[in-house]
């Protein structure tokens, strides 16, 4: 079946260091990948999103670029802000399916 | 935009009570969701929806039921409450597309003892 494996967290980083948050999948067939954030207290939110193989999403200084060959959706950042802290999603969605399989989120939190 | 309302926001049970969880969505989206989230486990589908009148099952299902009379609205119903249902619950919705986000609602956090 399909499934999504995230890095371990906590992940702690000073204020613009670099950050790499690492996801791997296993599926049939070419399932769209997504990158969710949730923030204290909140529901999750679409963070970026890319749809076939080499497509690179990104938003708000994240980006993501979907690997077929290491079926990796590894999500980066090249200056982490205090308010980047959150717990991180990675999921995908069968092309087939409606829903979304989800990993089991990397907890982030970035000191001044 | 309101997007996806949940109520309420917590609710602490006793074993064996019955509650209802509701979801409203006001994006007129045909896909709803509910989701619950467990420390280091992740999001586990429970059920889904494609519209209304028609409801699925997801990987979760056991101890909850649902109905979806309107696309607006998709209940969360526990009939006998247990602990292992401790949980925060998402309810989510999307439009009628395989690349479409989820919006997901800010959550309920339920704690049954």
């Amino acid at each position: 079946g399909n499934s999504v494996t995230q890095m371990e967290g906590p992940v702690t980083l000073s204020e613009e260091a670099f950050l790499t948050i690492n996801c791997t999948y296993t599926a049939t067939g070419y399932p769209s990948l997504f990158w969710y954030v949730q923030y204290p207290g909140e529901g999750l939110q679409l963070l970026l999103k890319a749809t076939k193989a080499d497509d690179k999403g990104s938003n708000k200084g994240f980006e993501a670029t979907y690997r077929k060959e290491t079926t990796s959706f590894h999500l980066e950042k090249g200056s982490v802000q205090v308010s980047d802290s959150a717990v991180y999603f990675c999921a995908l969605r069968q092309n087939s399916g409606y829903a979304l399989n989800f990993g089991k989120g990397t907890s982030l939190l970035v000191t001044p | 935009n309101a997007g996806v309302t949940q109520t309420p926001k917590f609710r602490i049970l006793k074993i064996g009570q019955s509650m209802t969880l509701q979801c409203t969505q006001d994006m007129n989206h045909n896909y709803m969701y509910w989701y619950r989230q467990d420390p280091g486990m992740g999001l586990k589908l429970i059920y889904y929806s494609v519209g209304a009148g028609i409801t699925d099952k997801g990987e979760v299902p056991n101890g909850y039921n649902v109905s979806r009379s309107t696309t607006e609205d998709f209940p969360l119903r526990l009939e006998l409450a247990a602990p292992s249902q401790t949980s925060v619950y998402f309810c989510a919705s999307s439009s009628r597309s395989d690349n479409s986000p989820l919006h997901f609602g800010n959550g309920t956090r339920l704690t049954v003892t």
